[in-house]
């Protein structure tokens, strides 16, 4: 039981590129979330997604999309990489549960540089 | 709206002494509360979670948080410091809306001195 897994743990692109951000989890979760992560401002919320099928916009969602592959799986895309998101990309699972507020597990985490 | 301060950037303490890591929250209804641990270069790991049972609520590791609605805190606390405590702490609150919304405040650093 692996938990929530992420890939790759860094990268470093130039200005421009494209790539994408792989979440994995074992857990059987109907709930998957993007999170960015930088220096004294806690997670922000990218995108989530309730259920298979289903994405929405989170907090800080310009410059970003998702897919949500399967049950298990759900990718973070960035079309054309930008300074500003230079940052630490958290993915989590939670299980859902209508009117809970329910623990998300994250996963380690990728390091993203942007130059 | 819901928010989370945590009022401390920086804690500093020697090992075997007490930890307080201080946060207080804003919400407009009854929320859920964690506090989620981060050791360096690693994920986030929940420590304890408040689910307005009861209001001490006691986590992994030795850890403990007290939830008070009368100040809206909800400090975390633990008897006696490990070296291995040293990490980044965030108090995080429920969010409303039609998801699972997690608010997290800006963390705490807890630094463990011999």
């Amino acid at each position: 039981n692996a938990g929530v897994t992420q890939t790759p743990k860094f990268q470093v692109l130039k200005t421009g590129q494209s790539m994408t951000l792989q979440c994995a989890q074992d857990m059987n979760h109907n709930s998957m979330y993007w999170y960015r992560q930088d220096p004294g401002m806690g997670l922000r919320l990218i995108y989530y997604s309730a259920s298979e099928g289903t994405t929405d916009k989170g907090e800080v969602p310009n410059g970003y999309n998702v897919s949500r592959l399967n049950k298990r799986e759900f990718s973070l895309r960035l079309e054309s990489a930008a300074p500003s998101q230079t940052s630490v990309y958290f993915c989590a699972s939670s299980i859902t549960r209508q009117g809970a507020r329910e623990t998300q597990y994250f996963g380690p985490g990728t390091r993203l540089l942007v130059l | 709206a819901q928010s989370v301060t945590q009022l401390d950037s920086h804690v500093s303490v020697s090992e075997g002494t007490p930890v307080l890591l201080r946060c207080n929250y804003s919400s407009s209804y009854s929320p859920s509360l964690f506090w989620y641990v981060q050791h360096p270069n690693k994920g986030l790991q929940l420590l304890l979670k408040y689910t307005s049972a009861a209001t001490l609520v006691k986590g992994i590791n030795g850890f403990e948080a007290e939830f008070k609605k009368s100040e809206t805190s909800f400090h975390l606390t633990k008897p006696s410091a490990h070296m291995s405590d040293a990490a980044e702490y965030f108090c995080v609150v429920s969010g409303s809306g039609g998801y699972n919304k997690l608010i997290f405040g800006a963390g705490t650093r807890l630094a463990v001195h011999p």
